[in-house]
């Protein structure tokens, strides 16, 4: 069985500081990994996957999440941040299952806002 | 434009009543999803399709009905069994698994059902 766990249910930063926002997951195999955005009454769009090639992932809009598998994380990272950022964030675990395909697990969320 | 449309937007409904929410994307994927988002709680699985004619239940299937006649379309049926409907909803769909967990899946913009 998969898991992942985020952090911190609320990130509050000022515009043009850095973003961090964390992520653990917990995996029986190998596991692939992503990061989407979902603004207010919207559907949720992908930042970025990580599948193995690199354990260093770069998104869209400046959003890039490093895969420590000695450390189970998969943190989210933006140097700077723009008030465009805020929005809500979820970290997804996505596994194999034996007879039903790939499934993906959701976190609970991390609400970024940015602060002018 | 390729994507993913889900109507109605907003939905209200009455209680004992049953309503059906649409679907439809024009990428030409084989599987499709639904999720429902309640705050503070991520996405929960309700049901999946990795093939036309064929749909398995998810983690929180009780209370809601899929049909799958159609690559393209995958509607939900909210019943009246389902004893705490109002939520938002969420459809997506991908290529399949094809034993590989790394696709991800791309997501429409929700219908927010209310239960009056």
């Amino acid at each position: 069985a998969q898991s992942v766990t985020q952090l911190d249910s609320h990130v509050s930063v000022s515009e043009g500081t850095p973003v961090l926002l964390r992520c653990n997951y917990s995996s029986s195999y190998s596991p692939s990994l992503f990061w989407y955005v979902q603004h207010p009454n919207k559907g949720l769009q992908l930042l970025l996957k990580y599948t193995s090639a690199a354990t260093l992932v770069k998104g869209i809009n400046g959003f890039e999440a490093e895969f420590k598998k000695s450390e189970t994380s998969f943190h989210l990272t933006k140097p700077s941040a723009h008030m465009s950022d805020a929005a809500e964030y979820f970290c997804v675990v996505s596994v194999i299952q034996e007879t039903s395909g790939s499934r993906l697990t959701f976190g609970e969320g991390t609400q970024l806002t940015v602060n002018p | 434009d390729g994507g993913i449309t889900q109507s109605p937007k907003y939905l209200f409904r009455k209680e004992g009543q049953n309503v059906t929410l649409s679907c439809e994307q024009n990428l030409n994927h084989d599987a499709m999803y639904w999720y429902r988002q309640d705050p503070g709680q991520g996405l929960r699985l309700i049901y999946y399709s990795q093939i036309v004619n064929d749909f398995q239940k998810g983690d929180i299937a009780e209370g809601y009905s899929v049909s799958r006649e159609k690559k393209e379309s995958f509607p939900l049926t909210v019943t009246s069994a389902q004893k705490n409907p109002t939520a938002f909803y969420l459809c997506a769909s991908s290529i399949p698994w094809a034993g590989s967990s790394y696709n991800e899946q791309f997501f429409g913009p929700g219908t927010r059902l209310t239960v009056l």
